[in-house]
């Protein structure tokens, strides 16, 4: 079945540098969803890429889709500490049902 | 819109009892999703709903889970008997459509002694 691996699993940084997790699926994804989850928190949908190669923009975040449609990254530039949380990565399953996978996440924490 | 609801929000009960969780999805929602999220397993998903219709619950651990969905407004996730290694956060979340942004619950935080 489809697998979505997400690298790295922790980050740690300084507030104001830059900060990269990258998911990567074993087959050809439909589209690929980002979610963020705040400490305690539940999972909050972020964005939704559909398209070869698309990138979006939100504020300081950016998310780019692979030219094949296999992997997915989000950049976030110059961290704040609001930013600390878990993203998640997710894609729809394989087979018929195609229910959403989520990644294993990517924990980032922000160090004042 | 209050969103998904859940309830309870924490439940702590003893090994062997049969634990209830319960979901209300955002109206108009086709789909409905159990996820189940552990530090050493992740966010899991258990079973899926389509239309009030069981489409995949190959992610139920065994027969000890079960999960219905009498109608497009409520869904109830049952574990009996409960074991310690069921203590999990357990997230309800609805989708309008299949392939479309999930709204997640604030999840049933559940501890088994």
């Amino acid at each position: 079945g489809q697998q979505v691996m997400q690298i790295p699993q922790y980050q740690h940084v300084q507030e104001g540098e830059d900060f990269t997790t990258y998911c990567n699926s074993s087959t050809t994804l439909s589209n690929i969803q980002w979610y963020k989850q705040r400490p305690g928190g539940h999972p909050v949908f972020l964005i939704q890429l559909v398209k070869s190669g698309e990138v979006k923009k939100q504020k300081r975040l950016t998310f780019q889709f692979g030219e094949a449609k296999k992997n997915s990254s989000l950049h976030i530039t110059a961290t704040q500490t609001t930013d600390v949380g878990t993203y998640f990565c997710a894609g729809p399953g394989g087979g018929s049902a195609r229910q959403l996978t989520f990644g294993s996440g990517t924990q980032l924490t922000v160090l004042p | 819109d209050a969103g998904v609801i859940q309830s309870p929000r924490h439940e702590v009960t003893e090994m062997g009892q049969e634990v209830t969780l319960r979901c209300k999805p955002i109206s108009g929602h086709n789909s409905l999703f159990w996820y189940r999220q552990t530090m050493m397993r992740g966010l899991e998903l258990l079973i899926y709903f389509n239309n009030n219709v069981p489409i995949d619950d190959s992610g139920m651990p065994e027969d000890r889970f079960s999960a219905k969905m009498p109608n497009a407004s409520f869904s109830t996730l049952k574990i009996q008997p409960s074991e310690p290694r069921d203590s999990a956060v357990y997230f309800c979340a609805s989708s309008p459509r299949v392939n479309t942004e999930a709204f997640f619950g604030q999840g049933t935080r559940l501890t088994v002694v």
